[in-house]
């Protein structure tokens, strides 16, 4: 069975830093894509980030730009999020998803698209 | 940035009746090279994570009942519930994995009438 489990969630100060780790399980990591989604109190499903199987391709949301860094250790199965600059606006519970690739092969279909597999998500609070 | 638009934001459905939501993308989400819409929807149930539904616009992702289905063409697609069940209460989403930024919809809320 795949399994994606967040930690790293918490109440942090304005301005400051912190680190997300997502533990891949039950599937070959290496070989996906990853993504980390967020969900304000209350609010929908924003995209954050999104990292390659090989690390060699990343993207961002606009939103997080210059303070948020994607990244993965693919000897350990495992994702990271490294955020910076926070701000109140980042706070949310993050998910780690399995993703479809994230570069179009001309004339290939994947697999699978979207996001298929998600933990339960780790909370973080920005407040001072 | 592709902008999804879900419409309507919310609505109530009897028990067995269908339940039709709304997702238009800005821009075009297909890739002629494959002939596929790059577009997926999911079902986000009170205090959980979210859960895949269709992929491609169309395709069902494994286990999930085939009173789920996704249709569309161009920039508007539709998930249809064809008789709604107690367990579908929850908040629905379109994403478009075209292009990055990886867009949501704003959601709609599906409830029991």
């Amino acid at each position: 069975e795949v399994q994606l489990l967040e930690s790293g969630g918490t109440l942090i100060q304005p301005g400051e830093s912190l680190r997300l780790s997502c533990a891949a399980s039950g599937l070959d990591f290496s070989s996906n894509a990853m993504s980390w989604v967020r969900q304000a109190p209350g609010k929908g499903l924003e995209w954050v980030s999104a990292i390659s199987g090989s690390g060699g391709t990343r993207y961002y949301a606009n939103s997080v730009e210059g303070r948020f860094t994607i990244s993965r250790d693919n000897s350990k199965n495992m994702l990271y999020l490294q955020m910076s600059s926070l701000r109140a606006e980042d706070t949310a519970v993050y998910y780690c998803a399995r993703s479809s690739p994230l570069v179009r092969v001309f004339g290939e279909v994947p697999n699978t698209g979207g996001m298929d597999v998600w933990g339960q998500g780790t909370p973080v609070t920005v407040s001072s | 940035d592709i902008v999804m638009t879900q419409s309507p934001d919310s609505l109530a459905v009897s028990l067995g009746e269908r339940a039709t939501i709304n997702c238009k993308s800005s821009q075009s989400v297909f890739y002629s090279s494959n002939n596929r819409y790059y577009l997926a929807w999911y079902q986000q149930r009170p205090g959980q994570p979210p859960k895949l539904l269709i992929y491609w616009a169309f395709t069902r992702e494994s286990g999930v009942p085939d009173r789920f289905s996704g249709s569309g063409s161009g920039t508007h697609f539709t998930l249809t519930i064809s008789s709604l069940q107690a367990e579908d209460v929850a908040v629905y989403y379109c994403q478009q994995y075209y292009s990055p930024p990886y867009t949501f919809g704003q959601g709609t809320k599906v409830e029991i009438k």
